[in-house]
């Protein structure tokens, strides 16, 4: 069964402290892998997609990266504003008009 | 530049009560879906269109009608309310080519009672 997770679930840094956000997933047929950014009472904001293992893409703090298995968000020296839900999803080869969507991770950071 | 518009974006209704979200989007793009957002539950598809005249279900389609008579407009019908359909429901659209790049509206939140 296809698949997505996203950990942590919570996650609390200080202003500045790097960190990195992983979303696993088993999919059969990987036709890209995106990730959203969620304020609170917002609908999700598009960041990033990738499509194949070794893919990087960058975009002020944050670099998402993407393995055969995972895809990691690396934050570096995280600010405050930077505190939101991040949301990944998964197009599969079975249907890419249907995205496979993780939990998300819920990201604060302290001033 | 408006994006995405979705309306109302609260509302409470009865049990059995009917009535229509309404979606629209002015980029021009050719898929356009619903999503329902519930904590533990994650987004969850309910319907989807990839044109004029053209709809499909998604995960959760079951309590919910949709149409897409144009382009721009994509409403979501409750036919009869359940106290299950309370949710906030996010309306997103995205060219057809890149249907993983999706642009989302603010959502609407609705309580059923």
């Amino acid at each position: 069964e296809d698949q997505v997770t996203q950990s942590p679930e919570a996650l609390r840094l200080q202003e500045g402290e790097s960190s990195s956000l992983n979303c696993s997933y088993t999919v059969s047929g990987l036709r890209g892998l995106f990730w959203y950014r969620q304020d609170p009472g917002k609908g999700p904001e598009f960041l990033f997609t990738l499509y194949s293992a070794g893919e990087e893409k960058e975009k002020e703090r944050l670099k998402a990266t993407l393995t055969k298995k995972e895809s990691f968000l690396h934050i570096t020296a995280p600010k405050p504003e930077d505190s939101a839900t991040y949301l990944c999803a998964v197009g599969t080869a079975g249907n890419n008009r249907k995205l496979i969507w993780g939990l998300g991770t819920s990201l604060a950071v302290n001033p | 530049n408006a994006g995405v518009t979705q309306t109302p974006k609260f509302q409470v209704l009865k049990t059995g009560q009917s009535m229509t979200l309404q979606c629209a989007q002015d980029m021009n793009h050719e898929y356009m879906s619903w999503y329902r957002q519930d904590p533990g539950m994650g987004l969850r598809l309910i319907h989807y269109s990839v044109g004029a005249g053209i709809t499909d279900q998604g995960e959760v389609p079951n309590g919910y009608n949709v149409s897409r008579s144009t382009t721009e407009d994509f409403p979501l019908r409750l036919l009869s309310a359940a106290p299950s359909q309370t949710s906030v429901y996010f309306c997103a659209s995205s060219l057809l080519t890149s249907t993983g790049e999706l642009f989302f509206g603010e959502g609407s939140r609705l309580t059923v009672l």
